[in-house]
């Protein structure tokens, strides 16, 4: 089993769509979660972090469930813009080595 | 202010060949990553460093690869004797000790291709 799973799609939403990804982690250690955003051929950025209580920034909602080792990622009203592969990241044993997902594509179409 | 450099951006050698790739982190960063990320696929780390501490090597996929950190800055990722299936994206992130210390920035990348 991976460290950290996400599912590849791709997602091919329309403009204005509600979309969800999750990914699922193994380690119960992991103490630290992210979501990075990568375009094609460019490096990832950072798109936000997940804390415990789940937290929002503008249309993009992290959610973490710790008792299901499961991270999620919510895109509200999707812009062509939003169209990338989106990775999850998870920080291995509490430390500071991270582990990353193979990243779920996302398509926006108008 | 300035971000991850790496270099160079693009590398073609031939197999067999030795390589080597540097990146310069955001200055007072003191971990340093590098990753490594095939076509179509995901990241793969490599080895990290923090701070004085050794680095945590054990990504590394075989003894061809090595990486040294001097000063606490700048990082150089050696290769020796490439090999076809060592083609791919090699990314250098860094991250600060304070504040958030596991949101990485990444540099550019430098593509190695190996002929």
């Amino acid at each position: 089993r991976k460290e950290v799973e996400q599912d590849p799609g791709p997602f091919n939403v329309p403009e204005g769509a509600t979309v969800a990804f999750n990914c699922t982690y193994s380690n119960s250690a992991s103490q630290s979660f992210f979501w990075y955003r990568q375009d094609c051929r460019k490096e990832p950025k950072l798109l936000m972090s997940v804390y415990s209580s789940g937290n929002e920034d503008g249309r993009f909602t992290a959610q973490l469930n710790r008792a299901s080792q499961y991270i999620s990622l919510l895109i509200r009203d999707s812009k062509l813009s939003d169209s990338a592969t989106y990775l999850c990241v998870v920080n291995k044993d509490g430390g500071f080595k991270t582990i990353f997902g193979a990243g779920t594509r996302l398509f926006v179409k108008a | 202010g300035a971000g991850v450099s790496q270099s160079p951006s693009n590398k073609v050698t031939e197999k067999g060949k030795d390589v080597e790739l540097r990146c310069d982190p955001i200055s007072g960063h003191t971990a340093l990553y590098w990753y490594r990320q095939s076509l179509g696929q995901g990241l793969e780390f490599l080895i990290y460093f923090q701070g004085n501490s050794a680095p945590d090597k054990s990504g590394l996929p075989s003894d061809r690869f090595s990486a040294e950190r001097t000063g606490g800055s700048v990082s150089t990722l050696t290769i020796q004797r490439t090999q076809q299936e060592d083609s791919a994206v090699y990314l250098c992130a860094s991250s600060p000790t304070s504040g958030s210390p596991y949101e990485q920035y990444f540099g550019p990348g430098t593509r190695l291709t190996v002929t």
